[in-house]
């Protein structure tokens, strides 16, 4: 089945260290997303990345890193830089109409939640 | 500057009743988009719909409404005849062109409704 997979569902870390979420999708998607959710809040991005080797920050894009080396996996790195991790982490990805540049509707992995104590 | 602004922030209602989630907007784009999506508590979002600005048609979907009205910049959703399996939270968002830099057309979401369907 085609979809887009996170893993782990849970994530435990003690402050001060670094960490990677996983994102894989099989939907031969141009587009890769992170957001963050906190609790009664919406979603914020924090990268995107629109072709493979090229990504750019979202309106969070402080304490976390990623890559994008293949099209179909989009790593997301909490660093020991930001200040309050503990947070629920989507993926996502959408594909380009065309090549207009412009992207269709995003579609969302299952989450990863992370408490970092 | 783009904004989604949700002011419900949780409904209750009681299983099979009507209801309308509101979704007001703010762009300076002619060209834009409009998506809903639902949250449910295993936490994935599901895409429901996506509608441009060109189309102010009302959609249905089943038991799902959409109804856009340009002139007062809203996108509201109804539900008709709730169930408790429709208990999530919903989002709608919004995606101008990319012309604007900065955001290359990513999606802005309100905060989000929270609907609780009870037996």
């Amino acid at each position: 089945d085609g979809g887009i997979t996170q893993s782990p569902k849970y994530l435990f870390r003690k402050e001060g260290q670094n960490v990677t979420l996983s994102c894989e999708q099989n939907l031969n998607h141009d587009a890769m997303y992170w957001y963050r959710q906190d609790p009664g809040q919406g979603l914020r991005l924090i990268y995107y990345s629109q072709i493979v080797n090229d990504f750019q920050k979202g309106d969070i894009a402080e304490g976390y890193s990623v890559s994008r080396e293949k099209k179909e996996s989009f790593p997301l790195t909490v660093t020991s830089a930001q200040k309050n991790p503990t947070a629920f982490y989507l993926c996502a990805s959408s594909i380009m109409f065309g090549t207009s540049g412009r992207f269709h509707e995003q579609y969302f992995g299952p989450g990863t939640r992370l408490t970092v104590t | 500057a783009q904004k989604v602004t949700q002011a419900q922030t949780e409904i209750s209602v009681v299983e099979k009743e009507d209801v309308t989630l509101d979704c007001v907007y703010e762009t300076r784009d002619t060209t834009y988009y409009l998506f809903w999506y639902k949250q449910p508590p295993s936490g994935e979002l599901v895409f429901l719909i996506r509608r441009n600005s060109f189309d102010e048609q009302n959609e249905i979907s089943g038991r799902y409404s959409w109804n856009f009205q340009k002139s007062t910049s809203s996108f509201n959703f109804t539900i008709t005849a709730s169930q408790v399996v429709d208990s999530a939270v919903y989002f709608c968002a919004l995606r101008d062109r990319l012309d604007y830099g900065g955001s290359q057309g990513n999606l802005i979401f309100g905060k989000g409704t929270k609907l609780s369907v009870k037996p």
